[in-house]
């Protein structure tokens, strides 16, 4: 059973940094493209960022762009998402989801809540 | 940069045809997806490339892109497709979503 579960969200003050974790389990990951998609508080759903299998490829929205960072070890099958110079727009339930290809993804983690306040 | 416009809300009476729209600037030329999410859930992909129906997903769900804009269609409407919708597409390397609709069956 394909299985994504998100980690490090939580609260945290405007300007800090915080680092999430997606532990994948049920599949190949090295095999799988990776995105990280955020959703505000009663708010529509936001794509944040996606990662090709070998890290070579990233792409970012520009919200995001000089302050995220996305990665992966392929060898714990675990995608990150650093995040820096945080803003309180940055607060939102940030999911970790498949890519399937051709544009389509399949999974989606239940997600990690990250609050940026102070 | 590139955006997708939905209404944000659309009604239908239980057994009616749902029809919801997302606009976007030539969006025949690009895939578009939708997605189905219901409160406390993750959202769950129901049409892909335009009108395709991953397997799970029931007959009366259907999509169509033409000129600026990708339709979802739902036939027979039933009280357990209440939810927000959102469309996607990639512009450039990346993905965009439509604002949501957030769809009623009275």
């Amino acid at each position: 059973e394909v299985q994504l579960v998100e980690s490090g969200g939580g609260l945290v003050q405007p300007g800090g940094s915080l680092r999430l974790s997606c532990a994948a389990s049920g599949f190949t990951f090295s095999s799988y493209w990776m995105h990280w998609v955020r959703q505000a508080p009663g708010k529509g759903l936001e794509w944040v960022s996606r990662i090709n299998t070998d890290e070579r490829i990233t792409n970012y929205a520009d919200s995001v762009t000089g302050r995220f960072t996305i990665s992966r070890d392929n060898a714990k099958s675990t995608l990150y998402l650093q995040m820096n110079s945080l803003r309180a727009e940055d607060t939102a339930l940030y999911y970790c989801v498949r890519d399937l290809g051709g544009g389509d993804t399949d999974y989606w983690g239940q997600g990690t809540l990250v609050t940026v306040s102070s | 940069s590139y955006e997708l416009t939905q209404p944000p809300s659309v009604s239908v009476s239980p057994g009616q045809t749902a029809t919801i729209t997302c606009s976007g600037e030539n969006l025949e030329n690009k895939n578009a997806f939708w997605y189905q999410q219901k409160p406390g859930q993750s959202p769950v992909v129901v049409i892909y490339q335009d009108s395709k129906r991953p397997s799970g997903i029931p007959e009366r769900i259907s999509g169509s892109n033409s000129g600026n804009t990708a339709t979802l269609t739902i036939s027979g409407t039933q009280a357990m497709d209440e939810a927000d919708y959102y469309c996607k597409a990639w512009d450039r390397s990346t993905v965009i979503f439509g604002g949501g609709t957030k769809l009623t069956v009275l």
